[in-house]
């Protein structure tokens, strides 16, 4: 069965760096493009875009562009999320999803990471 | 960007009643627009996809439909397990967007 099973929460400082993983299992990782969502506490979600796991290729939405990478580890089926210079509104919940067979809307979902900005 | 108005923000329905939440597309999406459940402190679950069709596993009391860039999902027979938080998400172009949510409580 398809699983996408994230890395733990995370406690961090302003202006320090978060990796976040994705494990993927159950398909083939390189088929089918991974996406990342933001949640923050009490929120809505954002989506902040995708890396296609073929080419390792990135696409940022608007707002996560800049200190914000997607990455791939594709012999261990991994996706990351890496978050430099962390500021207090990157305090959230974030998704990794996997795309639906071509189409991008996402019936598997990664159990959430939080990740906690407080000094 | 293409804007997705849902609506209510919140509703209060009685177990078995119908209840009906609406996404309002800002432009022609096609039927590029799926639902999700999302319960407290959870990865959100598919429900509708393609506008209409029903995900793998999501009871078929669940329903949506598409009046041109208005799109509803309709639960049937509301019951307990039900509740949450809904959001539509559009599909059609990047950069992809969710509903602002509709949380659904049992009256």
């Amino acid at each position: 069965q398809i699983q996408l099973v994230q890395s733990g929460p995370e406690l961090k400082k302003p202006g320090e760096s978060v990796k976040i993983s994705c494990k993927a299992s159950g398909y083939t990782f390189t088929d089918y493009a991974m996406h990342w969502v933001k949640q923050a506490p009490g929120k809505g979600l954002k989506w902040m875009g995708w890396i296609n796991t073929y080419t390792g290729k990135p696409t940022y939405a608007d707002d996560f562009k800049g200190r914000f990478v997607f990455s791939l580890e594709a012999s261990a089926s991994t996706a990351n999320l890496q978050i430099s210079n962390l500021k207090n509104e990157d305090t959230a919940t974030y998704f990794c999803a996997k795309e639906d067979n071509n189409y991008d809307w996402f019936a598997y979902w990664g159990q959430g990471t939080l990740v906690t900005v407080s000094s | 960007d293409i804007q997705m108005t849902q609506s209510p923000a919140s509703l209060s329905a009685s177990l078995e009643e119908i209840v009906t939440i609406t996404c309002q597309a800002s432009q022609d999406i096609g039927n590029w627009l799926a639902w999700y459940q999302q319960k407290p402190g959870k990865s959100p679950q598919l429900l509708i996809y393609g506008a209409t069709s029903l995900a793998d596993g999501v009871p078929s009391r669940f329903s949506g439909s598409r009046s041109g860039t208005q799109y509803s999902l309709k639960i049937s027979r509301l019951q307990v397990e039900d509740i949450g938080i809904y959001y539509c998400q559009q599909a059609s172009s990047a950069p992809l967007t969710f509903g602002s949510g509709t949380k659904l409580e049992i009256k």
